[in-house]
């Protein structure tokens, strides 16, 4: 079965200190990789998306990730945090094959602090 | 254009009873998802409809059912309630549901069941 995992599930960083957060998934075959961001009081909406090509894929507000493929990782970083990047950032997958249309597997989610 | 909108925001109920939520996805999409959200378990997908049938089923009991209306609006059921349902209920849609579209999510039915 396929599983996403989040190496962090909170970060307290200081104003323009920079930013790694941790995926990994659990899966052999062709994947699309997302990053959502939940701010406070707000829906979730795509931060950024990895299909095919560049390994390394910019995003809104400065993040961008990288797809390692033989590490089945995803990491999604930014090199000087802001106090308005609080919020929780999800990774997730979705992987080709029948039957996985709109469907996400999202890992448990890092919550962010961001400290003035 | 309009977000995707889940009606109603919170609900309150007791275990036995049941729920229908609803979601209107933004104009133009025909896929909507489901998933539940909560402390230990994060978020999982429940089920996805696309033109009124259902494509895609996560692992959840009989109890949740979904349909889909032919404007695309959306409704989940859950039956005979337990306090494990408690949850952040997310709508999402997309253009089709296919796997490189960004699914755009709405606020949310926040269900607290006593």
């Amino acid at each position: 079965a396929q599983s996403v995992s989040q190496h962090n599930h909170h970060v307290i960083l200081s104003e323009a200190a920079s930013l790694e957060l941790g995926c990994n998934y659990s899966y052999g075959g062709t994947v699309n990789l997302f990053w959502y961001v939940q701010y406070p009081g707000q829906h979730l909406q795509l931060l950024l998306k990895y299909f095919s090509g560049d390994p390394l894929v910019k995003g809104i507000k400065g993040f961008e990730a990288e797809f390692i493929k033989s590490k089945f990782s995803f990491n999604l970083r930014k090199p000087s945090v802001q106090w308005s990047d609080t919020a929780e950032y999800f990774c997730a997958v979705n992987a080709y094959g029948s039957g996985n249309t709109g469907k996400l597997i999202f890992g448990q989610g890092t919550t962010l602090q961001v400290k003035p | 254009k309009a977000g995707v909108t889940q009606t109603p925001r919170y609900l309150i109920k007791t275990r036995g009873q049941q729920v229908t939520l609803s979601c209107s996805p933004i104009s133009g999409h025909r896929s909507v998802s489901w998933y539940q959200q909560t402390p230990g378990q994060g978020l999982q997908f429940l089920f996805e409809y696309f033109s009124e049938t259902q494509r895609n089923k996560g692992n959840f009991p009989g109890r949740f059912s979904g349909r889909q209306f032919s404007n695309s609006r959306s409704e989940m059921n859950v039956s005979t309630l337990e306090l494990g349902d408690s949850a952040l209920y997310l709508c999402a849609s997309s253009r089709t549901g296919e796997l490189d579209e960004k699914l755009f999510f709405g606020s949310g039915t926040q269900l607290s069941v006593l």
